[in-house]
């Protein structure tokens, strides 16, 4: 059984729409990560937390809004979306980012079909 | 920057032979640590496998060991006695062990589809 959990696993969602996926590691981590993985591409980074505080931001449009209110939840609020945005979001975490951080633990995704 | 070339959008390999999926990388940092995942339908990635630059030896894992050729910049995941549940995406990734940004970023593959045949 994964030791993160996302929430919505599937969501289709209009371009007018406001709505947040959530991820929840059970794994006392204390780094949270945000991927995009869109069809024939390398994951892309999204987001990074490291003990609750934003350590990366690779360049995503606004239109994407991360949060992290401790150091077991994520979440990843979105409005205004484009249909290019329809991608699987991927949630992981692992041990102490700031020192190289151990293997990242993944989440099962959240599939997501902007129309 | 580090970049991860797979070079194999699918394989075929018949259930209990042996696979090798390839995975080649472009990196200027001396510490680094490569990685495969495993991707079922499902959409989890599934850690199987870790290398360090500094490691001596191959890793292995069970069914799955890692060729670690450093000069050629080759790091080829080997799957041993292939499973029907083996069928998944596969992919390479790499993290610079000496990155300071605490950033601790992963950089992957485009992935390889493994299928294995009855």
């Amino acid at each position: 059984e994964t030791g993160v959990t996302q929430t919505p696993r599937h969501l289709v969602m209009g371009m007018t729409n406001k709505k947040s996926l959530k991820c929840e590691q059970h794994l006392g981590h204390n780094a949270m990560y945000w991927y995009k993985q869109s069809a024939k591409k390398p994951l892309e980074l999204m987001f990074v937390y490291s003990l609750e505080e934003r350590v990366e931001n690779n360049s995503v449009p606004s239109r994407f809004s991360p949060e992290c209110p401790n150091s077991s939840h994520l979440f990843l609020h979105l409005h205004t979306l484009q249909p290019e945005d329809s991608a699987l979001y991927l949630c992981a975490s692992s041990q102490d980012a700031a020192r190289g951080g151990g293997n990242q633990y993944f989440g099962p995704g959240t599939r997501l079909l902007v129309l | 920057a580090q970049k991860i070339t797979q070079t194999q959008p699918g394989m075929f390999v018949q259930e209990k032979e042996a696979v090798t999926l390839d995975c080649t990388y472009d990196t200027s940092d001396q510490s680094y640590g490569l990685f495969w995942y495993k991707q079922p339908s499902s959409g989890e990635m599934i850690f199987l496998i870790y290398q360090g630059s500094y490691d001596e030896q191959n890793a292995t894992e069970g069914r799955y060991s890692l060729n670690f050729q450093k000069a050629r910049k080759s790091a080829n995941l080997v799957i041993s006695a292939s499973q029907l549940g083996d069928s998944a995406m596969y992919f390479c990734a790499m993290r610079d062990l000496a990155d300071q940004t605490g950033a601790n970023n992963l950089f992957f593959g485009t992935g390889t589809r493994l299928t294995v045949i009855p």
